[in-house]
C-alpha cells in the first residue's frame, strides 16, 4: 500500500475564488487519480494523472475548471477553479502502485463553496 | 462500457448476524472487482479485491467475496457484524480510459448499519 496525504482536510470558500489541493505520496507512483464525491452520493473521477503528461478528463470535466498539475512521481495538485456552491464536495486523491490494478485513497478534502 | 450496480442502498443488520452486500458487475472482459469501505468523514479503504486469482477472496476485517463468472456478481460477506462494520461500503470494477488507462467504474455504494 501507500500512505497518501491530502492538504487541506477541510476548507470553506467563497464563490468566484479558487483552491488548490495537495496530494502527496510516500512513494514514487505513475497513475494518480482525481475524484469528487458530492455528499451522499459515490465517486466521480475526474481525471487520472500520468506524470510527464497531460492529465487525461472524463467526460463532463474540463481542464479550465480543474487544472491539475504533476510535477513528479510523489505529487500531485488538482485546482477548483471560480467556484460554486455545486463545488462543495469531497475531493479525493488516489494512486496506483500495482501497474493498474489497485487504487489507494488519501483522507479527502472536504470544500464547502457559499 | 463496464457498469456496477450494487443492491440495496441501505442495509441494516444485527451486531452478530450474517453481512451480505450485492454487488452485480458487467463486463466485456474479465474483470479486476474491488469492495472499498468509507467510514464517517475519512477516505476510502481496500477491503479486497478479484484479479482473477482465487474466485472467494478474504480481505480485512474479516470479510470475504466471491466471484461467480455465471452470475456476474461479487457478493461481499461477513459472518458476524460488529458495531465497528458501520460504514459506507462501495463496489468497483476495473476499466480502461480514454488515455488507455486503467480506472475504476463505481457501484452506488450500500449503507451498512449495525444495531445492538
Amino acid at each position: 500500500s501507500a500512505v497518501i496525504s491530502q492538504k487541506p482536510s477541510r476548507d470553506i470558500c467563497q464563490r468566484g475564488t479558487s483552491l488548490t489541493i495537495q496530494c502527496q505520496v510516500d512513494s514514487q507512483v505513475t497513475m494518480m487519480f482525481w475524484y469528487r464525491q458530492q455528499p451522499g452520493q459515490s465517486l466521480t473521477l475526474i481525471a487520472t494523472a500520468n506524470q510527464g503528461s497531460e492529465a487525461t478528463y472524463e467526460s463532463g470535466f474540463v481542464i479550465d475548471k480543474f487544472p491539475i498539475s504533476r510535477p513528479n512521481l510523489t505529487f500531485s495538485t488538482l485546482t477548483v477553479s471560480n467556484m460554486s456552491p455545486e463545488d462543495s464536495s469531497i475531493y479525493l486523491c488516489s494512486v496506483d502502485i500495482q501497474g493498474g490494478e489497485t487504487q489507494y485513497f488519501g483522507p479527502g478534502t472536504r470544500l464547502l463553496v457559499l | 462500457a463496464q457498469s456496477v450496480t450494487q443492491l440495496g442502498s441501505h442495509v441494516s443488520v444485527s451486531e452478530g448476524a450474517l453481512v451480505l452486500l450485492r454487488c452485480n458487475y458487467s463486463s466485456s472482459v474479465p474483470p479486476y472487482l474491488f469492495w472499498y469501505v468509507q467510514y464517517p468523514n475519512q477516505g476510502l479503504q481496500l477491503l479486497l479485491k478479484y484479479t482473477s486469482a482465487a474466485t472467494l477472496v478474504k480481505g480485512i476485517n474479516g470479510f470475504e467475496a466471491e466471484f461467480k463468472k455465471s452470475e456476474t456478481s461479487f457478493h461481499l460477506t461477513k459472518p458476524s457484524a460488529h458495531m465497528s462494520d458501520a460504514a459506507e461500503y462501495f463496489c468497483a470494477v476495473s476499466d480502461i480510459n480514454a488515455g488507455n488507462n486503467r480506472k475504476l467504474i463505481w457501484g452506488l455504494g450500500t449503507s451498512l448499519a449495525v444495531n445492538p
